[in-house]
């Protein structure tokens, strides 16, 4: 099955820099979500997007649904330390009955003080 | 307190000796999803359910089984592990499709 490229798969931060990593893929998706996932933990979602185009905020977290439907961006402001942990895109492609996600391979952030 | 709830957490099995992972979830979920996670891999998709005795394969469905008797419930089943089952497994529910997967807190097996 396909799996979305995403990039970084890792990056060491200072505390307080800002974060963008991104998700592309070869094929289109209806929708984007993405998902954080801390050590010994399930991944927990932390933005849904349901348009091209779309710009959603979760407090620090900013995402964005590319114009083309084959990617999306993830960027994190401010980081502090506990933003360590590992970023999952996830695409899914139909509406309705269809249920299945797509997951990116993640991106791990690591934060220093 | 809504979730996700996986047994066991840690799991070592002999290769061949028929394993089942429980998931419940208590959010009267339509959908749930078993996943596999391995390093460099990302999370791969096993099987998946739509609703009470409706299951579809997922992108790495061989060896494994479910069942969907009950709306809370969706158990995967191996008949017979084998080693390249090592893995680290997830559960989830969602009430539409892929939009917010609830996931359970994971079960790592190991078979030898």
């Amino acid at each position: 099955g396909q799996q979305l490229n995403q990039s970084p798969q890792s990056m060491f931060i200072q505390e307080g820099e800002d974060v963008s990593m991104n998700c592309t893929s070869s094929s289109i998706f209806n929708t984007w979500l993405w998902y954080k996932q801390d050590p010994g933990e399930g991944p927990v979602l932390l933005i849904a997007l349901y348009k091209a185009g779309e710009l959603t905020s979760n407090g620090r977290l900013t995402a964005q649904f590319g114009i083309t439907r084959k990617d999306s961006f993830l960027n994190i402001s401010a980081s502090i330390p506990s933003d360590v942990g590992i970023y999952f895109c996830a695409g899914q492609r139909g509406t309705g009955t269809a249920s299945k996600l797509t997951f990116g391979t993640g991106t791990r952030l690591q934060v220093t003080l | 307190e809504a979730q996700v709830t996986q047994n066991p957490r840690y799991l070592i099995t002999v290769t061949g000796k028929k394993l089942t992972v429980t998931c419940s979830q208590n959010m009267n979920h339509e959908y749930m999803s078993w996943y596999r996670q391995d390093p460099g891999l990302g999370l791969r998709q096993i099987y998946y359910s739509m609703n009470v005795e409706v299951t579809d394969k997922g992108d790495v469905p061989e060896g494994y089984k479910v069942s969907r008797k009950e709306k809370r419930n969706f158990p995967l089943i191996l008949e017979s592990p084998s080693p390249n089952q090592t893995s680290l497994y997830f559960c989830a529910s969602s009430l539409f499709g892929g939009r917010g997967y609830t996931f359970g807190s994971g079960t790592r097996l190991t078979v030898v």
